[in-house]
């Protein structure tokens, strides 16, 4: 079955750092671009980054400079390292293979004092 | 940043009724568009891909058209689980970006 499974989510203050993973299984990761998304309470869904197979990646301005994405193939895991966090950046965040077509069930991310 | 401009915000619909969701972008995008439905509490669910593709397992009611700068999604006869709000997402280039979103509720 594919599957994605996130986790490290939880509570943060402004300021802080949060380190997310996604756990990867049935399908070939290294064969896939990743993305994360997230979507805060009551709100939309907004683009976070996305990592392609060639370990490229790419940020929407909100979070460029503050987030940074990785993979380990290896590991079928994919990473978002999140420093320098706002109290805009809680959410629910979701990992999402490729165009959208599988997504993880998503951690929670809060950043409050 | 291409904008993804989505319409209506929200609708009230009866079971049966046809509906029509339109996203249009800021500029042309060809076919790289998907379209989501999400329900209250649940994960976000690929409807469409390619702009017109229905994404296996999907019901056939569900259909989406256009190219360039103007997509519909279209619901030929909704139904009671079809109530949700709906997403197109446009990826022809970073930053990717999503419509706000078209919660239809039942009238």
């Amino acid at each position: 079955e594919v599957q994605l499974v996130e986790s490290g989510g939880g509570l943060v203050q402004p300021g802080g750092s949060l380190r997310l993973s996604c756990a990867a299984s049935g399908f070939t990761f290294s064969s896939f671009d990743m993305h994360w998304v997230r979507q805060a309470t009551g709100k939309g869904l907004e683009w976070v980054s996305g990592i392609d197979t060639a370990g490229d990646t790419y940020y929407p301005g909100s979070v460029k400079g503050r987030f940074t994405i990785s993979r380990e193939n290896a590991k079928k895991s994919l990473y978002l390292q999140m420093n320098s966090l706002r109290v805009g950046d809680t959410a629910v965040y979701y990992c999402a293979r490729a165009y959208g077509d599988v997504w993880g069930e998503g951690t929670t991310v809060t950043v409050a004092s | 940043d291409i904008q993804m401009t989505q319409s209506p915000s929200a609708m009230s619909a009866s079971v049966g009724d046809r509906v029509t969701i339109t996203c249009r972008a800021s500029q042309g995008i060809s076919n790289y568009l998907a379209w989501f439905q999400q329900k209250p509490g649940k994960v976000p669910k690929r409807l469409i891909y390619a702009a017109s593709s229905l994404q296996s397992g999907v019901p056939s009611r569900f259909s989406g058209s256009g190219s360039g700068t103007e997509f519909t999604l279209t619901i030929s006869s909704l139904q009671p689980e079809d109530f949700a709000t709906y997403y197109c997402l446009q990826h022809k280039s970073y930053p990717w970006t999503f419509g706000q979103g078209t919660k239809v509720e039942i009238k």
